[in-house]
Order: C-alpha cells, then sequence, then structure tokens
C-alpha cells in the first residue's frame, strides 16, 4: 500500500537550515512526490516536484532557499535562510494508479 | 497568470444540496485536470477526486464514491464539487488545484471554500 510519512512538527532558529523528511512506503522507492506549503489560514502552494534521483522542478516563484533531495524511500525538502513566512505546514504528496496520496504533514515552527 | 478562483463560504443545514465552483483563467482550461481536495478542520489533506474538462471523464477516490459529483463546463472554464444530501461531517474546506495529468502534482491551488454544515 502506498503511504506517506512525516513528522508532525519541526523547528528551526530564524536564518538558520531546516531539512524536512516523507518516506514513501517500501516497495516504492522509484516514485516521484510533491512538496505543497500551507501558511497559516492560507490554501496550499506547489513547491515542487521531487524524482527519485533528486532532481527537481519548483513552481513559479519558488525561491532558491528552498531544494529537494532523495534517498532511497526518503523525500527531503530543505529549506535554508529560514524567515518568519516559512512557519507553515509542509505536506508531501504522491500518486499511484488511481489515487492520490498526502503525507499527514509536518509544522514547522520557526523560532 | 494562472488562477483558479473558487466560490465563496457556505452554511447550510444536513440534508440540503450544495454545488461549489472553481473557475480556472490564464491558461488552457480544457488540457489539465481538476483535483478536489478536502481539509477538515485542524486535519491534513484528502483527495476526493478528479475531472478532465475536456472530455469529462471524472475520478474518484473510494472514499469519496457516491458521497459527492464532480462535473466541469469548459465553457465557462470552471469545474464543480457537489452534494445532494449535506451531513455534518462534511463540514471542511474543499481545494481544487490543477494538474496536466490524472496522478500527478498539481501546481497551482484554489484559495479554497470553507463550507459549513450545522443544524
Amino acid at each position: 500500500q502506498l503511504v506517506l510519512t512525516q513528522s508532525p512538527s519541526a523547528s528551526a532558529s530564524l536564518g538558520a537550515s531546516v531539512k524536512l523528511t516523507c518516506t514513501l512506503s517500501s516497495g516504492h522507492s522509484t516514485y516521484a512526490i510533491a512538496w505543497h506549503q500551507q501558511q497559516p489560514e492560507k490554501g496550499p502552494r506547489y513547491l515542487m516536484k521531487l524524482n527519485s534521483d533528486g532532481s527537481h522542478s519548483k513552481g513559479d516563484g519558488i525561491p532558491d532557499r528552498f531544494s529537494g533531495s532523495s534517498s532511497g524511500t526518503e523525500r527531503y525538502l530543505t529549506i535554508s535562510s529560514l524567515q518568519s513566512e516559512d512557519e507553515a505546514d509542509y505536506y508531501c504528496q504522491t500518486w499511484g494508479t488511481g489515487t492520490w496520496v498526502f503525507g499527514g504533514g509536518t509544522k514547522l515552527s520557526v523560532l | 497568470e494562472v488562477q483558479l478562483v473558487q466560490s465563496g463560504a457556505e452554511v447550510k443545514k444536513p440534508g440540503e444540496s450544495l454545488k461549489i465552483s472553481c473557475q480556472g483563467s490564464g491558461y488552457s482550461f480544457t488540457i489539465y485536470w481538476i483535483a478536489w481536495v478536502r481539509q477538515m478542520p485542524g486535519k491534513g489533506l484528502e483527495w476526493m477526486g478528479i475531472i478532465y474538462p475536456g472530455d469529462s471523464d471524472t475520478r474518484y477516490s473510494p472514499s469519496f464514491q457516491g458521497q459527492v459529483t464532480i462535473s466541469a463546463d469548459k465553457s465557462i472554464s470552471t469545474a464543480y464539487l457537489q452534494w445532494s444530501s449535506l451531513k455534518a461531517s462534511d463540514t471542511a474546506m474543499y481545494y481544487c488545484a490543477r494538474t496536466r495529468d490524472a496522478y500527478n502534482s498539481p501546481d497551482y491551488w484554489g484559495q479554497g471554500t470553507l463550507v459549513t454544515v450545522s443544524s
């Protein structure tokens, strides 16, 4: 079964970097995912599509501070030079035959 | 500029019907799929289903099959999500999102429509 697992929360200091993890279920290491950001009281915003080889394509206007990488069944979102507006929920999403799957989301606090 | 503009918040009673909309602009509406995603209060995102406005090909998540109807009117670049009989458990924010392929990442999202069902 296709499942995405994310840690419920993460925190990092203003100006620092943070790496969020999304783990694909066993047997799905070749799957691409997407990262979406949801700031408080706002709709989701597409950040990037991340392939199993680590290549990624970002959405319109997404700053260079956001980058993605992959290793096995893990997909990462790295945010550098953290700003206050990066405090948000981050969801990973993938897709299989006949379905989309979302991770449970990670709430990022910027200290 | 690509935009997905959703209809405004709704307050309904259990048993009532409802149709909410998502209008696309700034791109060719008929060649992108429109998905609907639910977010219950304080919870994560759930995929409900998807439609291809070009030919109205529609797919549903098993969790939502039979509970909602997704449709589109390509002449006015608008997709719809409707309920025939709302329940309190339908209270949620609903988002539409655009994707080039049915099973892929969406690259634009609507701003959301809050549906509140309460007696």
